[in-house]
């Protein structure tokens, strides 16, 4: 078990710039989710999969916002013409297929849009 | 609307002061409270889930209850390095989609 990894750790962009993250969430694991979260808050939460399928979008996930997990596999997370509100740690987690299990995060990608 | 709501917002102790930190919550068909523990700069990490009110689970220092509109997580004896932010999340469906409070921060001082 390695754990769920994301990269990049940190990321710097410029308001209008695309950006993209990339999940690999624990191997065995085929339910991966994407939440967001702001300083002082907790994580909220934005979509879900069960493996290639993307089961549920938050209605925070605006039409910038387009998740993928090709595969089942990995996931990513792109934000295209980033604004200054989208600056948060986005977080990544993956859980197995069995009832009521934890959800195990990634350390996130924290955004900060300039 | 689901709610979760924790206090206290911040929480500063003394090394062996023991505390309580409260998770209260409306969700209609609660299927499980979860507590986690998260680190400056790291994402959460999964510490209990409690699915029934009168369930208690313990490891190490920390100690987590439930009743049927909240949920307590009791610090015994702190040390410096449960010095962390302590989150609590419902879920209501079987697969997933936790729904978290905005957690308690706390600083335990030798």
């Amino acid at each position: 078990d390695t754990g769920v990894s994301q990269n990049p750790r940190h990321k710097i962009t410029k308001r209008g710039q695309n950006v993209t993250f990339r999940c690999d969430p624990i191997s065995e694991h085929n339910r991966l989710y994407w939440y967001r979260q702001t300083l002082g808050q907790g994580p909220e939460f934005l979509t879900y999969f069960q493996n290639e399928a993307q089961l549920e979008k938050s209605r925070l996930l605006s039409d910038r916002f387009s998740a993928e997990r090709p595969k089942g596999s990995f996931s990513t997370l792109e934000i295209q013409r980033t604004e200054q509100g989208d600056s948060a740690m986005y977080l990544c987690a993956s859980s197995p297929d069995t009832y009521n299990s934890p959800l195990h995060f990634g350390n996130g990608t924290r955004l900060t849009v300039t | 609307e689901d709610q979760v709501t924790q206090s206290p917002e911040a929480l500063r102790l003394q090394e062996g002061e023991s505390s309580s930190l409260n998770c209260s919550y409306t969700v209609s068909g609660l299927r499980g409270l979860f507590w986690y523990r998260q680190d400056p700069g790291k994402g959460p990490e999964f510490l209990f889930t409690l699915y029934s009110a009168g369930e208690e689970k313990e490891k190490e220092r920390l100690k987590a209850t439930l009743t049927k509109k909240e949920s307590f997580l009791h610090i015994t004896a702190p040390k410096p390095e449960d010095s962390a932010t302590y989150l609590c999340a419902v879920r209501r469906g079987s697969w997933g989609k936790l729904q978290f409070g905005a957690g308690t921060q706390v600083v335990v001082t030798p």
